[in-house]
């Protein structure tokens, strides 16, 4: 089973304008990760935020991360036709009870970004 | 080599058939990941190493799918009497430790007809 949920499941929107994707998830976490896809091939990593951080940036990605909420959001702003993927948050869960720390997908927000 | 390696890009059998999909990880990453990929869904987790054990296989769908890592380095997942919904995309990880970033390799891409 799939522990993250993004929402939206799709999104279209203009070059430009800002692109907003969340995550929600269901059990403790280590990390939380954003990825993103093209294509349907490999996926490329963009983002780690820790369960301690609230906030991190790296270019024009900010992500936020609420762990009382259980929630995440990928923002990335002055989007271009080139942002055109899919988007994943993957969550590294906690171990417990003899689980491991394997790396859960969500189901992935499709964005595309018109010129 | 530079990045996460998968062999074959593609593959073709026959239903029934037996398969074997190889995974280059990246040189010194201990875990390694296999996750299976349908149209339009997320990566599926299927199995996870650290090092040459399987620290997590709970999500094998049934006893015909197989992994191994005998060396802590490369990867194979086996299929044994391969079925159409086996066709997928599947993909495989690399990550320096636990709790880091992954790296995948562009996957390769069963079709059982």
């Amino acid at each position: 089973s799939q522990q993250g949920e993004e929402d939206p499941q799709a999104l279209s929107i203009q070059e430009g304008e800002n692109a907003t994707m969340n995550c929600s998830y269901k059990t403790s976490i280590n990390n939380l990760q954003w990825y993103r896809q093209n294509s349907g091939r490999g996926l490329v990593h963009l983002i780690l935020i820790r369960s301690n951080e609230r906030e991190k940036h790296s270019g024009r990605l900010r992500v936020t991360l609420d762990t009382s909420k259980k929630s995440s959001s990928l923002l990335i702003t002055a989007s271009r036709a080139a942002d055109t993927a899919s988007y994943f948050c993957a969550t590294a869960l906690t171990p417990t009870q003899g689980g491991s720390e394997k790396l859960v997908f969500g189901k992935g927000t499709k964005l595309t970004v018109n010129p | 080599g530079a990045g996460v390696s998968q062999t074959p890009s593609n593959k073709v059998t026959e239903k029934g058939k037996y398969v074997e999909l190889r995974c280059d990880p990246i040189s010194g990453h201990t875990a390694l990941y296999w996750y299976r990929q349908s149209l339009g869904q997320g990566p599926e987790f299927l199995i996870y190493f650290q090092g040459t054990g399987a620290a997590d296989d709970s999500g094998l769908p049934n006893d015909r799918f197989f992994a191994v890592r005998p060396e802590g380095s490369v990867s194979t997942l086996k299929i044994q009497r391969t079925e159409r919904g086996d066709s997928a995309v599947y993909l495989c990880a690399s990550s320096l430790t636990d709790n880091t970033e992954a790296f995948f390799g562009q996957g390769t891409r069963l079709t059982v007809v």
